[in-house]
């Protein structure tokens, strides 16, 4: 299972764009890269999902770069509901996922 | 996205009773369910892989005997949490995998279940 490496924390004001990086050094070929979104005492929320290149959907960008040791989730022009927890998980792409979920990134944003 | 829901959303009980909690997909069929803990302030740390129709496989340092898990169908897993103690005060969290062709698969979570022991 690839380790993930984030910031622990970022802040942010409304309207701005937030990118959270994450290093993914042992990623294996056939891992697909997920974040998700967790608010406090609730479960996390799948956000986007990549393999390489570039991922886009209604609520973020997901940038991987060709050597895909690290992954960059990019929020455009946050609010405040945005003040969240961001984790970044790899995983094998068949059978069962097992996912190992790191410190996560703690996302404040502020008016 | 894919829909998983956790029943009871939250739970009092007092030291020494069992309490169980559901995890269900909503719309779509699971073979495979996950159960999570986090504690205040931590990660969500992964206890078990629920398997329809076989038994579950435990994380290191998780008690298969006080933590039982069920996965009777494809939409249903329990996790029943035996003789609670305080320390099993928690909020488990439960994720179940949809399928979607054959190169790709995401996870999703249920919205949790906080466990309070007395």
């Amino acid at each position: 299972l690839a380790k993930t490496t984030q910031p622990i924390s970022m802040d942010s004001y409304e309207g701005q764009e937030v990118n959270i990086t994450c290093s993914h050094n042992n990623i294996a070929t056939n891992d697909y890269i997920t974040w998700y979104q967790q608010f406090p005492s609730q479960g996390p929320r799948f956000i986007i999902q990549g393999y390489k290149t570039k991922v886009t959907n209604e609520v973020a960008s997901l940038f991987i770069p060709a050597d895909r040791k690290s992954s960059t989730l990019s929020l455009p022009r946050v609010s405040l509901s945005d003040t969240a927890v961001y984790y970044c998980l790899v995983g094998m792409n068949t059978g069962f996922q097992k996912l190992v979920f790191g410190t996560g990134t703690r996302l404040l944003v502020s008016p | 996205g894919a829909v998983v829901s956790q029943h009871p959303s939250w739970v009092i009980c007092k030291s020494g009773t069992s309490v169980k909690i559901e995890c269900r997909s909503l719309d779509f069929q699971a073979t495979t369910m996950f159960w999570y803990r986090q504690f205040p302030k931590q990660s969500l740390m992964l206890m078990a892989t629920s398997n329809e129709g076989s038994k579950a496989t435990y994380e290191q340092g998780v008690e298969k005997d006080k933590f039982l898990i069920n996965h009777a169908s494809l939409t249903l897993s329990t996790l029943t949490v035996t003789s609670a103690h305080p320390e099993d005060s928690s909020f488990y969290i439960c994720s179940a995998s949809d399928r979607r062709g054959a190169h790709q698969e995401t996870q999703y979570f249920g919205p949790g279940t906080r466990l309070l022991v007395l």
